[in-house]
């Protein structure tokens, strides 16, 4: 399968906790990326990391990849309210680029 | 830079009736995705092309959807005729990248929301 896992399926978080969101997969990847959805929003990309970085950070975003356990995870730091939303772990394999999505997070922050 | 524009925003057809959607990429964005994201799930590849030509077609149900892009710009995606299953949200996103070796995000539309009654 070339689809990513994410555990858990929902989370729900006090605001100014951390929220972390793990990715499992079973092919080889070029990249990794997270995206998120807002509840009738469109999908807005998050991070990228390429198959040889280990380490990834941007503002409160965190991103680890292990491709030899083929997973990686998506920390979000001292989280809003603003930060609920669903959560997609999507891969980009293959020589033309393909990207398919995970099953998705769906995280809830409470205030 | 100008998004990906979509169009229509959303459709009601009845079933055995065919729709079409439209999608406008970014300039200069080689790769373009037809995605369907049915309600609770997360978004399903359709058809993916490069330039005008389709690079992966493999989970297009090729007996009533099809898809074209013509001169490796604007695309249509057109089902014909329509099941109720086929209610979803239908999503364009395309992205500069065209390689292995292109590392880049893809920029989605606002989608289009089919309903099928």
């Amino acid at each position: 399968s070339q689809q990513g896992e994410e555990d858990p399926q929902a989370l729900s978080i006090q605001e100014g906790e951390n929220a972390t969101m793990n990715c499992s997969y079973k092919t080889s990847i070029n990249n990794l990326q997270w995206y998120r959805q807002n509840s009738g929003r469109g999908l807005v990309h998050l991070i990228l990391i390429r198959s040889n970085e280990r380490e990834k950070h941007s503002g409160r975003l965190r991103v680890t990849l292990d491709t030899s356990k083929k997973s990686s995870s998506l920390l979000i730091t001292a989280s809003r309210a603003a930060d609920t939303a669903s959560y997609f772990c999507v891969l980009n394999s293959g020589g033309y680029q393909k990207v398919t999505f995970g099953t998705g997070t769906k995280l809830q922050v409470i205030p | 830079e100008a998004g990906v524009a979509q169009s229509p925003r959303y459709k009601i057809i009845e079933k055995r009736q065919s729709v079409a959607f439209w999608c406008n990429p970014i300039s200069g964005h080689a790769t373009l995705y037809w995605y369907q994201q049915i309600l609770g799930q997360g978004p399903k590849l359709l058809i993916q092309f490069q330039n005008n030509g389709v690079v992966d077609d493999s989970q297009l149900p090729k007996d009533r959807f099809s898809a074209e892009r013509l001169k490796g710009v604007d695309s249509t995606l057109k089902i014909q005729p329509a099941k109720l299953e086929d209610s979803a949200v239908y999503l364009c996103a395309s992205t500069y990248g065209r390689g292995r070796g292109m590392h880049s995000p893809l920029h989605f539309g606002n989608g289009t929301r089919l309903t099928v009654t």
